[in-house]
């Protein structure tokens, strides 16, 4: 069984810049988490899909991120214009169980550098 | 002050050594606790998952849960070079609709031959 997949690994962008970031999740996997670690501190929760529906966007720090999920498979996350602060390892997660009773299964995330 | 509190470390110990990892909590709504592992430029790795206080053992490690003290706790025996990586609590409430889990900032744990 395919894990998570992100890409791309590694971005560097520049202030102000908009760069998107993409995950396919496990093959029949419903729920789609989107986490962000930024340098020093801990994992912080942005938002879950069920399918294409946001559940729960609790997390997304401003509307300068946008995160989309076509037809229930991939989903991107835009950041635009990006900030310095927006830097930091972004990790996608998906499961089967709506309310992660199992855990969830991560991929290897997106280290967002921003200068 | 944060829902979930997890000394960073880092901790070092000898191969062989009982490891204990910690982290306390504010909400006690929180009933779903779990501990992830997560080696260098991978993602977080579930360990184990409990929903009750008292302790689950999976092979070398242990999950503890103590409610009425907000207080979880993992051990490792015999730890071995390749439990070094970072240890994440995270926990969630039970008929959360969403599964949001909150972690702590995790512990770097390195185990010396």
């Amino acid at each position: 069984e395919a894990g998570v997949t992100q890409f791309p690994s590694h971005s560097v962008i520049e202030k102000g810049q908009t760069v998107t970031l993409r995950c396919d999740p496990i093959s029949g996997h419903d729920n789609l988490y989107w986490y962000r670690r930024v340098m020093g501190k801990e994992i912080k929760f942005l938002l879950h899909f069920v399918k294409e529906s946001k559940q729960d966007e609790s997390g997304m720090p401003n509307n300068r991120f946008l995160a989309e999920r076509t037809g229930g498979t991939y989903s991107t996350l835009k950041v635009q214009p990006a900030e310095l602060e927006d830097s930091g390892v972004y990790f996608c997660a998906s499961s089967q169980d709506t309310r992660g009773l199992y855990g969830y299964t991560f991929g290897s995330g997106t280290r967002l550098t921003v200068v | 002050q944060k829902e979930v509190e997890q000394d960073p470390g880092p901790l070092s110990v000898p191969e062989g050594a009982i490891v204990s990892l910690n982290c306390t909590y504010s909400n006690s709504a929180f009933q779903y606790f779990m501990w992830y592992r997560q080696y260098s430029r991978k993602g977080p790795e579930l360990l184990m998952y409990t929903y009750s206080s008292g302790n689950k053992e999976d092979g070398r490690f242990t999950a503890q849960v103590d409610k009425s003290s907000k207080y979880i706790s993992l051990f490792i025996r015999d730890s071995q070079p390749s439990d070094s990586a970072t240890y994440l609590c995270a926990m969630s409430l039970l008929y959360n609709q969403g599964g949001k889990l909150i972690f702590g900032q995790g512990t770097e744990l390195s185990v010396k031959p």
